[in-house]
């Protein structure tokens, strides 16, 4: 079983959904880091949080440091978001590996 | 700063042959991270340094991958002896414990 499962793999929408993607990790964490990767282009961070919930335009990412979930949302979805989004969590103090979730593409039909 | 410098962007090489690539993380930035993608597979964690200390090594690396930095500021990764297998993309990242930055990778073409 892989340490971090994201769910869905896949994701086709229609613009203006409001979509989201689950990450789920089993182990210890000091933060999460989700990121954006566009077709045949580099990796951009969108978010670090370790607690709570952010939001950057669009984009919304929440996390349950309890329940070892996080969320990453995407409100009034466009074309350009199409991309595959990973959730990448931060090991815990002496063992800072990020390790990377399974990714989810996301595809936004106009 | 630049941001995260990775060279060459793109090598072909082939088989048996040794390769290196070179990351030049943001300044200061105490965290190194190599990656490996293939085509339509997610980033595969390699190894990361903390400072000049490497910190962990994946199991998925043979032998013959090595990585190294020496002062703690550019890294470098060797595969000596590359396989077809070898033939990926090579990403870094640096950190300083809070926002990411990703290079635009090394692409491997081994023939």
């Amino acid at each position: 079983k892989n340490e971090v499962e994201q769910s869905p793999q896949n994701l086709t929408a229609q613009e203006g959904e409001f979509i989201t993607i689950n990450c789920s990790y089993s182990v210890g964490i000091s933060a999460l880091h989700w990121l954006q990767q566009h077709p045949g282009g580099g990796i951009v961070s969108l978010f670090m949080l370790s607690s709570g919930k952010k939001k950057h335009g669009r984009l919304i990412a929440t996390i349950n440091i309890q329940e070892k979930h996080s969320s990453l949302h995407i409100t009034a979805s466009h074309p350009r978001d199409s991309a595959v989004y990973i959730c990448a969590p931060w090991g815990s103090f002496g063992n800072e590996k990020l390790t990377f979730g399974t990714g989810t593409r996301l595809t936004i039909i106009p | 700063d630049t941001g995260v410098s990775q060279n060459p962007r793109h090598k072909i090489t082939k088989r048996g042959q040794n390769v290196t690539f070179r990351c030049d993380p943001i300044s200061e930035h105490n965290r190194l991270y190599w990656y490996r993608q293939t085509l339509g597979q997610g980033p595969e964690f390699l190894t990361y340094f903390q400072n000049e200390a490497q910190l962990e090594k994946s199991r998925l690396l043979s032998d013959r991958f090595s990585a190294e930095r020496p002062k703690g500021s550019f890294s470098t990764l060797e595969i000596q002896r590359t396989e077809q297998g070898d033939s990926a993309m090579y990403l870094c990242a640096s950190s300083a414990g809070g926002e990411l930055f990703f290079g635009e990778g090394s692409r491997l073409t081994v023939l």
